[in-house]
């Protein structure tokens, strides 16, 4: 059973403060998503991260996919209120049909 | 585009009924799949789809049952809820099995068994 292991579960930080989600595992995974959810909605999807050691940026988020293709963080620069909201981390499971999730990171960033 | 909806969006039932949740897409997509929230635990996958009139059992599929009769819809059932059954229903889908294609989430549908 493959398994996505995020830490940490839960980060109260002050707005401008810079913080590193990490999601892990001990399988190999042929991609990894990051989404991200606000109260009352489904997730949306941030990034997929495809080649070992990659690195993509998007705005203030940086996500780089492990080398082994086993771990994959979130870093946010200079966070904002904006940023507040539970962040997922999601691997192709053994069938490429099948999306395993992460138990996800809940951020609040205060003002 | 209205893309993943879920309806009802809030249930209440009693230990033992039954009901069924419906998830419609209009995006043509190939691929469905019903996941359940809890806090704490993420995503965890219940069953799912990869075309019309086929289903399979995802990681937690007891208790559920599930139909895709048409391509557009996919329905999860309890035949019989439990107390543990108590979470936050999402139905997802996807255009095609690559993965590193996006899941295109509904708005979810909280149960409460009481």
């Amino acid at each position: 059973t493959q398994l996505l292991e995020q830490s940490p579960q839960f980060l109260s930080i002050q707005e401008g403060e810079n913080l590193t989600v990490y999601c892990n595992s001990s399988s190999v995974f042929s991609s990894l998503q990051w989404y991200r959810q606000e109260p009352g909605e489904g997730p949306v999807l941030l990034v997929t991260v495809v080649t070992g050691g990659e690195v993509k940026k998007l705005k203030r988020l940086t996500f780089q996919f492990g080398d082994a293709r086993k771990d994959s963080s979130l870093h946010i620069t200079a966070a904002q209120p904006g940023d507040t909201g539970l962040y997922l981390c999601a691997g192709a499971g053994d069938s490429s049909y099948k999306l395993i999730f992460g138990s996800g990171t809940r951020l609040l960033v205060r003002p | 585009n209205a893309g993943v909806t879920q309806t009802p969006k809030f249930r209440v039932l009693k230990t033992g009924q039954s009901m069924t949740l419906l998830c419609a897409q209009d995006m043509n997509h190939e691929y469905m799949y019903w996941y359940r929230q809890d806090p704490g635990m993420g995503l965890r996958l219940i069953h799912y789809s990869v075309g019309e009139g086929t289903t399979a059992k995802g990681e937690v599929p007891d208790g559920y049952n599930v139909s895709r009769l048409k391509k557009q819809n996919f329905l999860l059932g309890l035949e019989s809820a439990a107390p543990s059954q108590t979470s936050v229903y999402f139905c997802a889908s996807r255009g095609t099995g690559k993965t590193n294609s996006p899941l295109h989430f509904g708005n979810g549908t909280r149960l409460t068994v009481t």
